[in-house]
């Protein structure tokens, strides 16, 4: 069965840019739709962004001035990136895929998470 | 945005009763194309990331155990575990997925009593 798992430094400082990897085996990235997701304590799970590899990439309105997400289907891999990080953006960030093929947010399976702290 | 308010906060229910927790929506999450509430219920565990129990509404994911349930439309929708078991104790979030962004509600804590 298809896992993912992300990865990336633990802490980042304020201003500089976040960069993320999941790593999916069991399946390909280039069917489903995946999508990257955060949880924090001060929002809940908040939904990042969405990339298909022939329907494109679609951004949280909030976040689409600072967020890429893109695929590496060479690697089986999904990368997020998050530039000028505040406080405000540490969180446990997770990936994910839709349930089947067509589905864009019914989200199963999930990775584990990785926590990403911004501080100083 | 569609906002999800999840209610109670909290509940705590005795092993083998049932538990029920309240999601409402700020507008309709009825797909009309579909004609399927764009609903789900995640659970969460410590430590774990959230998994999904029911799309749809209603519909269970498979391996779902059947205890678990849920009913509503539009914008006022119910999970139900009708008989609480220790293994059950989690957070439980309602999503929608009829509009972009999708989005979740603040989760609802279910405990032993």
């Amino acid at each position: 069965q298809v896992q993912l798992r992300e990865s990336g430094p633990g802490l980042v400082k304020p201003s500089e840019t976040l960069s993320l990897i999941c790593s999916v085996s069991g399946g390909s990235i280039t069917t489903y739709y995946w999508s990257w997701l955060r949880q924090s304590a001060g929002k809940g799970l908040e939904w990042i962004a969405h990339f298909h590899n022939t329907g494109g990439t679609i951004y949280n309105p909030s976040l689409k001035n600072r967020v890429t997400m893109s695929g590496d289907t060479s690697n089986n891999q999904l990368s997020l990136r998050l530039t000028s990080v505040t406080a405000a953006d540490t969180a446990i960030y997770f990936c994910a895929r839709g349930r089947l093929s067509g589905s864009w947010y019914e989200f199963n399976p999930w990775g584990q998470g990785t926590l990403v702290t911004v501080s100083s | 945005d569609i906002v999800m308010t999840q209610s109670p906060d909290s509940l705590a229910v005795s092993l083998g009763e049932r538990a029920t927790i309240n999601c409402k929506s700020s507008q309709s999450v009825f797909h009309t194309s579909d004609k399927k509430n764009f609903l789900g219920w995640y659970q969460q565990k410590p430590g774990q990331p959230p998994k999904l129990l029911l799309y749809w509404a209603s519909t269970r994911e498979s391996g779902v155990p059947d205890r678990f349930s849920g009913s509503g439309s539009e914008t006022d929708f119910t999970l139900t575990i009708s008989s609480l078991q220790a293994e059950d104790v989690a957070v439980y979030f309602c999503q929608q997925y009829v509009t972009v962004p999708p989005t979740f509600g603040q989760g609802t804590t279910v405990d032993i009593k």
